[in-house]
């Protein structure tokens, strides 16, 4: 089941700040965070791990509440760069390997 | 730098064929993934691999099968096309280790006519 994502999109002026919410109904080993722009691949961001470890992108700052199975990316003062389409993936160990189940994605646009 | 590759970025083919997407990832992962993407629906795992000949279903595995003969490579198969497989499919790989991210492929448009 995949995780819910909101807002489903958002518009932002240069500058503004945002928060993209992720909700899983699962038990999560951990939560990732990725950006896809227009035409491109994704890109990592940022992983959150159980315990509280963090590892990603010095300019953009995420949470996880393990009990609420919830995690929130913060966008702070942003920039034409951040447009993109948010996706956050939920971490799931399936006995042979860990996969990655992606939200439907928030898609930002930041203007001038 | 790291890379994972797609064998085309379009590709054209008629109902009824089969189709080939290839995948290789020269970062010695042993994870690698298959993922379709559709818009309003965002990604969605078809199939993944945690070591050579091991695969798993993912969420939506119906029309589809892989193959990873070599660490590097993972296919996957449309078995018989259909127009409902008209998507942006992504391969993805990622070191086994828990906390370590997932780098993709460019995407292959494929479009089933």
């Amino acid at each position: 089941q995949q995780p819910v994502q909101s807002p489903q999109a958002v518009i932002l002026r240069e500058g503004e700040d945002a928060v993209i919410n992720c909700s899983s109904s699962k038990a999560l080993y951990s939560v990732h965070w990725y950006r896809q722009k227009h035409g491109e691949a994704p890109v990592f961001l940022m992983i959150l791990l159980k315990g509280g470890e963090q590892k990603g992108h010095d300019k953009i700052s995420a949470s996880f509440n393990e009990k609420k199975q919830q995690s929130s990316l913060y966008l702070t003062a942003s920039q034409l760069s951040y447009s993109g389409t948010y996706f956050c993936g939920t971490e799931t160990f399936t006995g042979g390997g860990n996969k990655l189940t992606f939200g439907t994605g928030t898609q930002l646009k930041v203007e001038l | 730098d790291v890379k994972v590759t797609q064998s085309s970025r379009y590709l054209v083919k008629r109902t009824g064929e089969k189709v080939f997407l290839e995948c290789v990832q020269d970062m010695d992962h042993e994870n690698m993934f298959w993922y379709r993407q559709d818009p309003g629906l965002g990604l969605r795992l078809i199939y993944f691999s945690y070591d050579v000949k091991m695969k798993e279903k993912g969420d939506i595995p119906e029309g589809y099968s892989v193959s990873r003969e070599k660490k590097e490579r993972f296919s996957l198969i449309l078995e018989s096309a259909s127009t409902n497989q008209t998507s942006m499919y992504l391969c993805a790989s990622s070191s086994q280790a828990r906390g370590y991210e997932q780098y993709f492929g460019p995407g292959t448009r494929l479009t089933v006519t």
